[in-house]
């Protein structure tokens, strides 16, 4: 079975600080990682996802992810924030057979301050 | 259109109603995923078709939920007896292939239930 954890429920950064995100997983088989971006009243759009190549994985819109196995962490992070990152963010892990249905975290909002 | 699309994107109904959610998936993808997310929460998995087979209903919460998928395109996730624990908004998302590898999942808008 396969769960995330993501720490911190906001977290709350000024205008061109760094972005950092936390997510911890749990997985019985190697798993595939995923981040997802949801704006209000909007579906979920994937910001990047490593499945077992680079560790290091780059995404849209600047963000950026790095895949620890040994403290089982997929953290997302980003150098400078802008206004328009503010938004939920969710971590999802799935397993890299079968179906992968997605099991998602219980997500960070993101607020930017000028 | 090129993405997946939910109707109604808002629905009220009176404890007691039978619903009917639909989604329409990206052109030509075979697998669809259905997922509910409770306010404040993260989605939660419901059930998986791949064309037009059900292969996990694991995530229905309860009998009153039903989903189909008849031709392999369109589908529909009826609640029927709605309670107000129902309320949550409800997730499509479409993938290209059976099974996914490295393949995104494509999601639609949603569609916000609240049932009073």
């Amino acid at each position: 079975a396969q769960s995330v954890t993501q720490l911190g429920s906001h977290v709350s950064v000024s205008e061109g600080a760094l972005v950092l995100l936390r997510c911890n997983y749990s997985s019985s088989v190697p798993p595939y990682l995923f981040w997802y971006v949801q704006y209000p009243n909007q579906g979920l759009q994937l910001l990047l996802k490593y499945t077992s190549a680079a560790t290091l994985v780059k995404g849209i819109n600047g963000f950026e992810a790095e895949f620890k196995k040994s403290e089982t962490s997929f953290h997302l992070t980003k150098p400078s924030a802008h206004m328009s990152d503010a938004a939920e963010y969710f971590c999802a892990v799935s397993a890299p057979t079968g179906f992968q249905k997605l099991v998602f975290g219980t997500g960070t909002r993101l607020l930017v301050s000028p | 259109g090129a993405g997946v699309s939910q109707s109604p994107r808002y629905k009220v109904a009176k404890r007691g109603q039978d619903v009917a959610l639909r989604c329409d998936p990206i052109s030509g993808h075979v697998s669809l995923f259905w997922y509910q997310q409770a306010l404040g929460q993260g989605p939660e998995f419901l059930t998986y078709f791949q064309n037009e087979a059900q292969l996990d209903k694991s995530g229905l919460p309860s009998d009153r939920f039903f989903a189909e998928r008849p031709e392999g395109s369109v589908s529909t996730l009826k609640i029927q007896r709605t309670q107000q624990e129902d309320s949550a908004v409800y997730l499509c998302a479409s993938r290209a292939s059976g099974r996914g590898g490295q393949e995104t999942q494509y999601f639609g808008p949603g569609t916000r239930l609240l049932v009073l």
